[in-house]
This record gives C-alpha cells, structure tokens and sequence, in this order.
C-alpha cells in the first residue's frame, strides 16, 4: 500500500534556529515529490518540487533533499522565522499519474520569539 | 493573474442538509481536483474533473458529487451531510499533463451541527 509517512508530528523551535523535518514514502513507482506549507486555515502553496532523479532542490532559506534509493525525504529551514509557523506536508506522486497522488498527514512546525 | 478561487471561505450547515462549494481555477489551468482535510490531517483527493467530466475519483461515498463548467470552474455538492463531513475542502488547478503543478485555494471551513 502507498503511503507517506511525516515526522515529527509537531516541533517547536526558537526563532533564528534551524530545523529538519522527515518524510518516508513507500510509493513506488516514484514520479516526484513535492513538499508544501499550509498556514492554518489556508491551501498549501508549494516551495519544492523534486523528480525522482533530484537529491536537492532550494527555494530561499528552504532546502529539500530526496533519497529515492531509502524513500527518504527531508525538508530543512535554515535561520527559521515566527512567520515559518504552519504545516510543512510531504506529497509523493506515484509514475501512474497525479490523482494518485498521496498527502502526508504534515509536521505542525511551531516557531517561538 | 488570479490563482484559484474558493467560496464560500466559511459555511456553516446542519445534518441533512445540502451544500454547494464553487472553485474558479488558475488562468490557463483546465483540471481542477477536490480535497478534503480533516483537522490535524492531510487533504484526501475527492475526485478530479477534466473537460466537465469526472475522470478519477477517491474513495467518497455517492453522496459527494462535482460539476465542472466550460469555463473550467468546478462545484462540489454534498448531499445529506454528516457531523464527519465537517472539514476544509480545498480546490487544486493545474494543467493537463502538468499534474505535479497543483495550485491550492485557500479552502472552504465546512462545519456541520
């Protein structure tokens, strides 16, 4: 069964630090995986995209890297700021086609002044 | 150049009844996706429409039915809401053949009393 596993749960940080959050996937075969941020109450709006043939990709203080080999994933932020608070969610699209796109449940990343 | 549109952002219904949520998608975008997400949890892919029709569809029960217009933009009804059909309902755009560029709107807050 396809599924996209996210972890932690949640993190609370301190502002101007740096975090790293986890996302392993056993979809298979793998198109590409991309990662979003959800403001509370809000669509998720895209910072990477990554096909299975990427180990990195940046977007500003945002850095994705992808294991394709391990089914690993992970997002890091780097000098993280108070408005970094949101959900951070891992989405793994499958060769078959988008609509079979699978969501993880997201990391609530919560950052402290 | 709009990205896509929802409405209403809030509605509140009671069990029973029947509700309508509109989406306008992303100029240029001709495939519009409905999720919903759960508090806590990650968007679940409702069905997906390309040129008007239903072309995949998750696992919803009949009762959650879509449309889509000539101009692009979708509806999503639900009929004989439950307490569980409370949620946020988002709406994705993107372009046939373009799946992994999918653009949220902000979402419409379900809550059924």
């Amino acid at each position: 069964k396809n599924q996209v596993e996210q972890s932690p749960q949640s993190l609370i940080i301190l502002e101007g630090k740096n975090c790293t959050l986890q996302c392993n996937y056993t979809v298979s075969p793998f198109s590409n995986l991309r990662w979003y941020k959800q403001d509370t109450g809000r669509g998720p709006v895209s910072l990477t995209i990554m096909t299975f043939s990427e180990n990195t990709k940046s977007n500003g203080r945002y850095t994705a890297t992808l294991d394709a080999d391990t089914k690993q994933s992970s997002l890091h932020i780097t000098a993280s700021q108070l408005s970094d608070s949101a959900s951070y969610i891992c989405v793994v699209s499958p060769w078959t086609g988008g609509f079979k796109t699978i969501f993880g449940a997201g990391t609530r990343l919560f950052v402290k002044a | 150049d709009a990205g896509v549109t929802q409405s209403p952002t809030h509605l509140i219904k009671t069990r029973g009844q029947q509700v309508t949520l509109r989406c306008s998608p992303k100029s240029g975008h001709d495939t519009v996706s409905w999720y919903q997400q759960a508090l806590g949890q990650g968007p679940q892919f409702i069905f997906q429409y390309y040129e008007e029709e239903e072309r995949q569809r998750g696992n919803f029960p009949d009762r959650f039915s879509g449309h889509q217009f000539p101009n692009y933009s979708s509806e999503l009804n639900v009929n004989a809401l439950l307490l569980g059909d409370s949620a946020l309902y988002l709406c994705a755009s993107s372009r046939t053949g373009v799946q992994e560029k999918l653009f949220f709107g902000s979402g419409t807050q379900l809550s059924v009393l």
